[in-house]
């Protein structure tokens, strides 16, 4: 029971770099959500996506960069990657219908230098 | 945009002792959900509440949903140890799918 994993689980990158953070679900579940959780700020939303080929902005999305080409991946990508991004990212996903559950992977620690 | 704000933000409580966080909106939701963070991993669901007035327990854990699914409350009996970690509430509506997350109540109890 796999559910849902993050890579890399760490990450140091530098200002400027392109960085790219995989997020792989095994339940094939519809929806899936990249969130990044910042001291006092809770989860803040990037993006999300409905289904394969579907996506789209959260609540914080500029710099960010999502495709969904398969259900079960959704690859988060830093374009250019600024201090401002040092987070913690965390992927999801769920099934549609009210009150459905949101599962968490583990989480991505990203420090921009 | 639905905001969703939860108070206190910050609690720190002797083990044996009783809380109470709130999750407050101007908004009405379908449901809400309780979520617990641990530290270094992601959260956890507890609950999910999706009738007005709801009341649910969880062993020492009692959660309610306002009349006008406005709001929410988790209390914890008893607090241990254990029960250390971020709490996080959750409202979405039928079928949009995203929800909204609250900033989370930072829990310590202290042995």
């Amino acid at each position: 029971d796999a559910g849902i994993t993050q890579s890399p689980r760490y990450k140091i990158t530098e200002t400027g770099r392109q960085v790219t953070l995989m997020c792989h679900q095994t339940w094939s579940h519809s929806y899936m959500f990249w969130y990044r959780q910042d001291l006092g700020h809770g989860l803040r939303l990037i993006y999300y996506s409905a289904a394969a080929d579907i996506t789209d902005k959260g609540e914080v999305p500029d710099g960010y960069v999502v495709s969904r080409s398969k259900t079960e991946n959704f690859p988060l990508t830093l374009e250019s990657a600024t201090r401002s991004q040092t987070s913690v990212y965390f992927c999801a996903s769920s099934d549609v219908g009210p009150g459905n559950t949101i599962y968490f992977g583990e989480g991505s620690w990203l420090t921009v230098v | 945009t639905q905001l969703l704000e939860q108070s206190p933000q910050f609690l720190s409580i002797q083990e044996g002792e009783n809380l109470t966080v709130y999750c407050n909106s101007s908004s009405v939701f379908s449901s809400l959900q309780w979520y617990r963070q641990e530290p270094g991993e992601g959260p956890v669901l507890l609950v999910t509440v999706v009738t007005g007035g709801e009341v649910k327990k969880l062993k020492r854990l009692t959660f309610q949903f306002g009349d006008a699914r406005k709001d929410s409350s988790l209390h914890i009996t008893a607090a241990q140890p254990g029960d250390t970690g971020l709490y996080l509430c959750a409202g979405a509506n039928t079928n949009a799918g995203k929800s909204t997350f609250g900033d989370g109540t930072t829990l310590t109890v202290k042995p």
